[in-house]
């Protein structure tokens, strides 16, 4: 089965200050990975995705995130946090599923950001 | 940018009641979910919906609950007999053909059980 740890459940950093939220994944076989952002009241949205390649993916809003299977960690970064960032934070795990739909996301507990000014 | 729509945002209903969740996904998209989030707590699978039919459910997707695109356009998450512990934030997703494609989500719908 699938799994998603996110160890840090709040992180408060200095707007200016760089930022790495950590994301660790259990899965039997190459996973896809994802980054989703969720701001107040509102949805999830799409940060940056992992599929296959390059294990340095950008994604919107300056962040990135870096795939090592080494250490099944897909952590996220950013090298300089604006106060709009503030937000809580979700990796998640999806699997290849080649027909018949389904790849479910598996989600962990999610990283609440706050920014300082 | 095409987005996924839920309605209502808020949905206040007493237990034992029934409930329908609506969806309107991204136009082209093939593949529906739907992900609950308690208060508090992550999120968590409940269903996907491919060719008009349920592809995978979770052990939370019991027969209290069931899911219908009535049309073309809407996908609908309803709940028979509602009970306190289904108060969550529900959310829709949709992706393209292509698994590795990824889900797009809703903005939400709060279901408050009173």
């Amino acid at each position: 089965a699938q799994s998603v740890t996110q160890p840090d459940i709040h992180i408060t950093v200095s707007e200016g200050a760089s930022l790495e939220l950590r994301c660790n994944y259990s899965y039997g076989a190459t996973p896809y990975l994802f980054w989703y952002v969720q701001s107040p009241g509102q949805g999830l949205q799409l940060l940056l995705k992992y599929f296959s390649g390059d294990t340095l993916v950008q994604g919107i809003k300056g962040f990135e995130a870096e795939f090592k299977r080494s250490q099944s960690s897909f952590n996220l970064r950013k090298p300089s946090v604006h106060w709009s960032d503030a937000a809580e934070y979700f990796c998640a795990v999806g699997a290849e599923v080649l027909t018949g739909g389904g790849n479910k996301l598996t989600f962990g507990t999610g990283t609440q950001l706050k920014v300082e000014l | 940018e095409p987005e996924v729509t839920q309605t209502p945002s808020h949905q206040v209903t007493q237990m034992g009641q029934e409930v329908i969740l609506r969806c309107v996904p991204i136009s082209n998209h093939l593949y529906f979910y739907w992900y609950r989030q308690i208060l508090g707590q992550k999120v968590e699978f409940l269903v996907s919906f491919y060719n008009n039919e349920i592809s995978e459910k979770s052990e939370i997707f019991d027969d209290q609950f069931s899911v219908e695109r009535p049309d073309g356009s809407n996908f609908t998450l309803k709940i028979r007999s509602t009970k306190l512990e289904d108060s969550a934030m529900y959310f829709c997703a949709s992706r393209e053909t292509h698994s590795n494609q990824p889900q797009h989500f809703g903005d939400g719908t709060r279901l408050s059980i009173l």
